[in-house]
């Protein structure tokens, strides 16, 4: 069974500060990882997805990271803004059987 | 261009009522799944269906019964509504290459 673990479940920072959130996953069997933005109330927004095959991926300030053997995603954001302030998600999608999300990480960017 | 679209996308319902939410995809994907999402929670999979005709439970699936009519289009029933039932659920398709979400039905039981 999937399991996905997302560190910090919470965090604050300044505007400005560059920044990392860490997904964990036991099986890895998949054959992608994805990011996505949820901000309250509101549906997902995909941010970025990297192919089992690819290391990392980059748009505008994000970039996500996938080593598939030790099971772990790190998603950067640089020079974070307000704007940021978001829960983030990440979604390994399994080669066979059940999709398994992590709880997210609630990003607070203060101005 | 649609991707995943869900129906309705408000509900309220009496406790012992049922309804059937609704959900299509028009991106030819075999994949399709149910999700809730109450306040301050991840998400958790109610049921879903690796391909046409073929369904599976997930991690919450008591209460709720689901239908993969054909390739576009998985629904998911609850027979006799419970309070315990209020949440936002989400309807999500994949074929290897991601998630698409609807946009959500937010289902209030009083």
């Amino acid at each position: 069974k999937q399991e996905v673990t997302q560190i910090p479940a919470a965090l604050s920072v300044p505007e400005g500060e560059n920044l990392v959130l860490n997904c964990s996953f036991t099986d890895s069997a998949i054959y992608n990882l994805q990011w996505f933005r949820q901000d309250p109330g509101k549906g997902l927004t995909s941010l970025l997805l990297i192919q089992s095959s690819q290391r990392e991926q980059t748009s505008g300030r994000l970039n996500a990271s996938l080593d598939k053997s030790s099971g772990r995603s790190t998603l950067y954001i640089a020079a974070s803004q307000p704007g940021d302030s978001a829960t983030y998600l990440c979604a390994p999608e399994p080669d066979a059987g059940k999709s398994t999300f992590g709880d997210g990480t609630t990003l607070t960017v203060k101005p | 261009n649609a991707g995943v679209t869900q129906t309705p996308k408000f509900q309220v319902l009496k406790t012992g009522q049922s309804m059937t939410l609704q959900c299509a995809q028009d991106m030819n994907h075999n994949s399709m799944y149910w999700y809730r999402q109450d306040p301050g929670m991840g998400l958790r999979l109610i049921y879903y269906s690796a391909s046409e005709g073929t369904t599976d439970k997930g991690e919450v699936p008591n209460g709720y019964n689901v239908s993969r009519l054909n390739k576009r289009e998985f629904s998911l029933r609850l027979e006799s509504a419970a309070p315990s039932q209020t949440s936002v659920y989400f309807c999500a398709s994949s074929t290897g290459r991601g998630y698409t979400f609807g946009s959500g039905t937010r289902l209030t039981v009083v």
